[in-house]
């Protein structure tokens, strides 16, 4: 089955600046990449997503890039803001649907 | 406002009991999942199912259960639970005209003591 993994597991960075959060995966099968924001104590919610015919996609500050032959995709939050710190998932799944999930990352931007 | 919602939110209870946990939604979503999420492991499916008449396995469905009673409902089972099942379990659903977007429910904090 799939694999994906997530890097880092923390991030704190300071209000202002940019973030960077890195996933890989395993299966090459693998077409959809969803990127995911939890807020404390709330439900993941879909923030982006991308399709493997795609490279990049961008959302005003988040975007997200896809290297298919390397086999992982990049979160980038640019202009961070203090509602920006949450856990962040990413995803990879193929035809049948069913995604993967990353372990997930914690954000906390600094005031 | 169509959404997915869970009940119960919080449950506790003691080794060796049978628990369920129910996911309703007025998505009209024909694909549902059920996923628990522990720290540090991220959310991990449990079973999912397409249709009604669909159930499948997913990575960690040892010791649950699962029923699609309507295209709205599904429900999860712990026929005898264990400790190492205390943790929080969130419903989805998607719909296959949509691509994969999942959504989820607000999530049940289950204990198991």
């Amino acid at each position: 089955g799939e694999n994906v993994e997530q890097h880092p597991s923390t991030l704190s960075v300071q209000e202002g600046d940019s973030a960077v959060i890195k996933c890989t995966y395993s299966d090459s099968a693998s077409n959809y990449f969803p990127w995911y924001k939890q807020e404390l104590g709330k439900r993941p919610q879909l923030i982006i997503d991308i399709r493997s015919n795609v490279g990049e996609k961008k959302d005003q500050r988040i975007a997200v890039t896809l290297n298919k032959t390397a086999k992982h995709f990049s979160l980038h939050i640019t202009e961070t803001q203090p509602e920006d710190s949450a856990v962040y998932f990413c995803a990879a799944s193929n035809y049948d649907y069913k995604l993967s999930f990353g372990a997930g990352t914690t954000v906390t931007v600094r005031a | 406002d169509a959404d997915v919602t869970q009940t119960p939110r919080n449950r506790i209870t003691k080794t060796g009991k049978r628990i369920m946990l129910e996911c309703s939604q007025t998505k009209g979503h024909d694909r549902m999942y059920w996923y628990r999420q522990d720290p540090g492991l991220g959310l991990r499916l449990i079973y999912y199912s397409f249709d009604v008449k669909d159930i499948n396995k997913g990575e960690i469905s040892d010791g649950y259960s699962v029923s699609r009673q309507a295209q709205a409902k599904f429900s999860l089972s712990l026929e005898s639970a264990i400790p190492n099942q205390t943790a929080l379990y969130f419903c989805a659903t998607s719909d296959r005209d949509r691509n994969n977007e999942q959504f989820f429910g607000p999530g049940t904090r289950l204990t198991v003591l």
